[in-house]
């Protein structure tokens, strides 16, 4: 089975700062992978998909990228709306997908 | 306005069975494949089920399989996921999400509790 690896598992920061996230996938999975964020009580929220498209309505802060099988996510100018926890998803064969563990995000 | 709205959630004992509804709106169900995917309590997303526009390929893993079924109803736009032999560790609230490229709607859960 595919294993994504995606840290740090919480991080703080400042408003306006630059946040990164990662999802280091356990083999070659092309750009399936996908970014979500969810709010306290609510369901998780698409932000990227195909590892760098911005879904529709996701703030222009947002961005996705991929270096091998590291994935990034990067929001560039961090905003009190931003706090929530992030995953990542895999989903590479029909078979089996994977989340990666999620990433909460508070601020400093 | 897509809407993904999930019901038949509850408290069951283990070893029972339980069955999850979701009604689908504001798309053509028919041309989407669709998944389950559950959090227990505190935890992070587990993925629990997909199957194909046609409801003829399904997918799950380890963990449910052989227990769990999804299935589809495309003439009443709706998603379905039988829970059978249900253990504590499957306590979680359940979404149903439409899968485009990938999850792109989710419906707001329902919380399922297996607790004798």
């Amino acid at each position: 089975d595919i294993q994504m690896t995606q840290s740090p598992a919480s991080l703080s920061a400042s408003l306006e700062e630059i946040v990164t996230i990662t999802c280091q996938a356990s083999q070659d999975i092309g750009n399936w992978l996908s970014w979500y964020q969810q709010k306290p009580g609510k369901s998780p929220q698409l932000l990227i998909y195909g590892a760098t498209s911005l879904a529709d309505g996701v703030p222009s802060r947002f961005s996705g990228s991929r270096s091998g099988t590291q994935y990034s996510l990067k929001i560039s100018r961090l905003q009190v709306e931003d706090i929530g926890i992030y995953y990542c998803l895999q989903a590479y064969s029909a078979l089996t997908w994977t989340f990666g563990g999620g990433t909460k995000l508070e601020l400093k | 306005e897509v809407q993904l709205v999930e019901s038949g959630g509850g408290l069951v004992q283990p070893g029972r069975s339980l069955k999850l509804s979701c009604a689908a709106s504001g798309f053509t169900f028919s041309n989407y494949y669709m998944a389950w995917v559950r959090q227990a309590p505190k935890k992070g997303l587990e993925w629990v089920a997909t199957i194909s526009t046609s409801g003829s390929r399904t997918y799950y893993p380890d963990s449910v399989k052989g227990r769990f079924t999804i299935s589809r109803d495309n003439a009443k736009s709706s998603l379905y996921l039988q829970m059978n032999s249900l253990k504590s560790e499957d306590t979680a609230t359940y979404y149903c999400a439409r899968k485009d490229w990938e999850l792109d709607y989710w419906g707001q859960g329902v919380m399922v509790t297996v607790s004798s």
